[in-house]
């Protein structure tokens, strides 16, 4: 079955270090992929998306790209802010017959210091 | 402001009690879902409904009940049959159901067991 599978975290930064998340993906077919974040005791919201091979998601300086060949969607951020300390969920959605679920990675949860 | 609530933030289950968490929104979405998120884990899927009067099974559906009588409402009841209810209850919707729009999520229910 498709599933999702991200780096592990906690991941502690300094902030206006780089930033990369690794996330790759099994899955049939040509899903579309996310990156959300959770902010702590919030809901989730959408951070960037990619629905086709080689498209580029970009979103408050966070950037993903589709790579079909290695199955991966990792998230980079050239400058990391205190205020990006939350929690990344990657995430692959299903087609229509299954009724347009996301399938979650485990989160990876970034702090930044200053 | 359109969007999607939760109600309440938190709520408390005595045990042999069921309880129902509310989950409304006013985007005109078609999709909606409820996931369950447990401390350090990623989001799993209860329950899903692509339009009213129909509704799914997730992955994990055991001691969960739904209902989708109007659009904009998915209410989740906890049941008795739930042994380990004690999560992070998020709601989600979106426009279509081919897994390529973005979900919308809720701010979250926190049910805790007295």
């Amino acid at each position: 079955g498709n599933s999702v599978t991200q780096m592990e975290g906690p991941v502690t930064l300094s902030e206006e270090a780089f930033l990369t998340i690794n996330c790759t993906y099994t899955a049939t077919g040509y899903p579309s992929l996310f990156w959300y974040v959770q902010y702590p005791g919030e809901g989730l919201q959408l951070l960037l998306k990619a629905t086709k091979a080689d498209d580029k998601g970009s979103n408050k300086g966070f950037e993903a790209t589709y790579r079909k060949e290695t199955t991966s969607f990792h998230l980079e951020k050239g400058s990391v802010q205190v205020s990006d300390s939350a929690v990344y969920f990657c995430a692959l959605g299903q087609g229509y017959n299954q009724g347009g679920k996301l399938i979650f990675g485990q989160g990876t949860e970034l702090s930044v210091k200053p | 402001d359109g969007g999607i609530t939760q109600s309440p933030k938190y709520l408390f289950r005595k045990e042999g009690q069921n309880v129902t968490l509310s989950c409304e929104q006013n985007l005109n979405h078609d999709a909606m879902y409820w996931y369950r998120q447990d401390p350090g884990q990623g989001l799993r899927l209860i329950y899903y409904s692509q339009i009213v009067n129909d509704f799914q099974k997730g992955d994990i559906a055991e001691g969960y009940s739904v209902s989708r009588e109007k659009k904009e409402s998915f209410p989740l009841t906890v049941t008795s049959a739930q042994k380990n209810p004690t999560a992070f209850y998020l709601c989600a919707s979106s426009f279509g159901r081919q897994g390529r729009e973005t979900q919308y999520f809720g701010p979250g229910t926190r049910l805790l067991v007295l």
